[in-house]
């Protein structure tokens, strides 16, 4: 299986601030990547697939990159309800795995 | 618009099967690039995906979990389940259904959406 691991597991931050998530996969994924915002108690929420591309409806705050091995979400002028944790999941190989999660907090 | 909502027992007993049902709108599981899968999250802790089915009925599991798990479509044209043999107090987690994202004239394997996800305890 292909393991995704994600740093860091949580950060503080502050409204306007910009934050950057990171996502390893084990073994070259291409750029079949994907990111996901969970709310508590919600179902996650699509953001970004094929590493780089915007879900319709995503504010244009929110952007990927990476190919390969590594990834990285980014998060410009960080508002209230992106507060949230954060999930990449890699859609190279079966089974498809999910990162471990990262927690944005407020600061 | 597309929606799914799953349904089934809240708490089943250890060495219990599980059934839960997928039931969704806004889009038809005969129509070429639809698939469904199964994605189950423990509390506090990251996402599992479980199973997929596709609208020519191909069927994908978890390599770990395959002998545990089956995928069909259900009665109604609808709806989706996944039955869960052996169910174990590890098995305790909200059991969410997605549709597969279309990439092209394929579905692929990114999720959206999501259902609003059912919890399941497993306990004697």
């Amino acid at each position: 299986d292909i393991q995704m691991t994600q740093s860091p597991s949580s950060l503080s931050a502050s409204v306007g601030d910009s934050v950057t998530i990171t996502c390893r996969a084990s073994q070259g994924i291409n750029n079949w990547l994907a990111w996901y915002q969970q709310k508590p108690e919600k179902a996650p929420k699509s953001l970004i697939y094929a590493a780089s591309s915007l879900q319709s409806g995503v504010p244009s705050r929110f952007s990927g990159s990476g190919s390969g091995t590594d990834f990285t979400l980014t998060i410009r002028n960080l508002q209230p309800e992106d507060f949230a944790t954060y999930y990449c999941q890699q859609y190279n190989n079966y089974p498809l795995t999910f990162g471990g999660g990262t927690k944005v907090e407020i600061k | 618009q597309v929606t799914l909502r799953e349904s089934g027992p809240a708490l089943v007993k250890p060495t219990q099967t599980l059934t839960l049902t997928c039931t969704f709108s806004g889009f038809s599981l005969s129509t070429s690039a639809m698939c469904v899968n199964w994605i189950r999250q423990p509390p506090g802790k990251a996402l599992e995906w479980l199973a997929r089915i596709d609208w020519d009925d191909d069927k994908f599991y978890k390599t770990s979990l395959k002998t545990r798990l089956t995928i069909s479509k259900g009665t109604s044209r609808n709806q989706v389940v996944l039955t869960v043999t052996n169910m174990d107090p590890g098995d305790t987690a909200t059991y969410y259904c997605a549709r597969s994202g279309v990439w092209g004239t394929s579905c692929t394997n990114w999720f959206d959406p999501w259902g609003q996800g059912i919890l399941v305890t497993v306990s004697s």
